[in-house]
């Protein structure tokens, strides 16, 4: 069973360019989780969707920030402009709903210089 | 609002010693708690859980976790540990009618030979 699928691993960009994070979910699994980690806030969930529908978005920083889920088996995260306080790495994870058993990707380590 | 409190931030430990992290939550209703551990490099996996039942939880490798409802705790258990154990450990939170997990920040144990 292929496990969460993320895309790009690493992206180093410069600041003022869009970057675009990509995750392929769990076949099966219908909620969708984004995270951020940094040394000095740890995880926190930006974004979270059920059946492709976003549910809460108040982690999302700012209007720089955008999420999207097409369809069950795809979801982007765009950062428009990035800025260098932007670097961390974001993990995506699924579950099926209510299950609420969090299935992990491996995570983009996302350089803004 | 919910929110997870891991007191021990950076732990160290020789094998074999016994290991105990600890995790509280604050949340008024019905709680489901978790921990995850992260291995250098790696992405978050689930440890064990606890829904209901059993406040004793066992997971995988070798891990326990009691859930205390009067303490509002959840502390983890390994009875000795391995350098292999050595990696990020993650308390989260899930409660109310909504799928979010609240993570706490987290705890780096560091085991040497």
């Amino acid at each position: 069973d292929a496990g969460v699928i993320q895309s790009p691993r690493h992206e180093v960009t410069e600041m003022g360019q869009e970057v675009t994070l990509r995750c392929k979910p769990i076949s099966g699994h219908n909620s969708l989780f984004w995270y951020r980690q940094t040394m000095m806030r740890g995880l926190e969930l930006l974004i979270y969707f059920n059946n492709n529908v976003p549910i809460d978005d108040s982690g999302m920083p700012e209007d720089r920030f955008s999420a999207k889920m097409p369809n069950a088996s795809f979801s982007t995260l765009k950062i428009q402009p990035s800025e260098p306080r932007d670097s961390a790495v974001y993990f995506c994870a699924s579950s099926k709903v209510r299950e609420r058993k969090q299935f992990f990707g491996p995570g983009t380590r996302l350089t803004v210089l | 609002a919910q929110s997870v409190s891991q007191h021990n931030h950076h732990v160290i430990l020789s094998e074999a010693a016994s290991l105990e992290l600890g995790c509280n939550y604050s949340y008024g209703g019905t709680v489901n708690l978790f921990w995850y551990v992260q291995y250098p490099g790696q992405h978050l996996q689930l440890l064990l859980k606890y829904f209901s039942g059993d406040p004793l939880v066992k997971g995988i490798k070798g891990f326990e976790a009691e859930f205390i409802k009067s303490k509002f705790s959840f502390n983890l258990r390994k009875p000795s540990v391995q350098w292999s154990d050595t990696a990020e450990y993650f308390c989260a939170v899930n409660g109310g009618n909504t799928d979010k997990l609240i993570f706490g920040t987290g705890t780096r144990l560091q085991v040497f030979p």
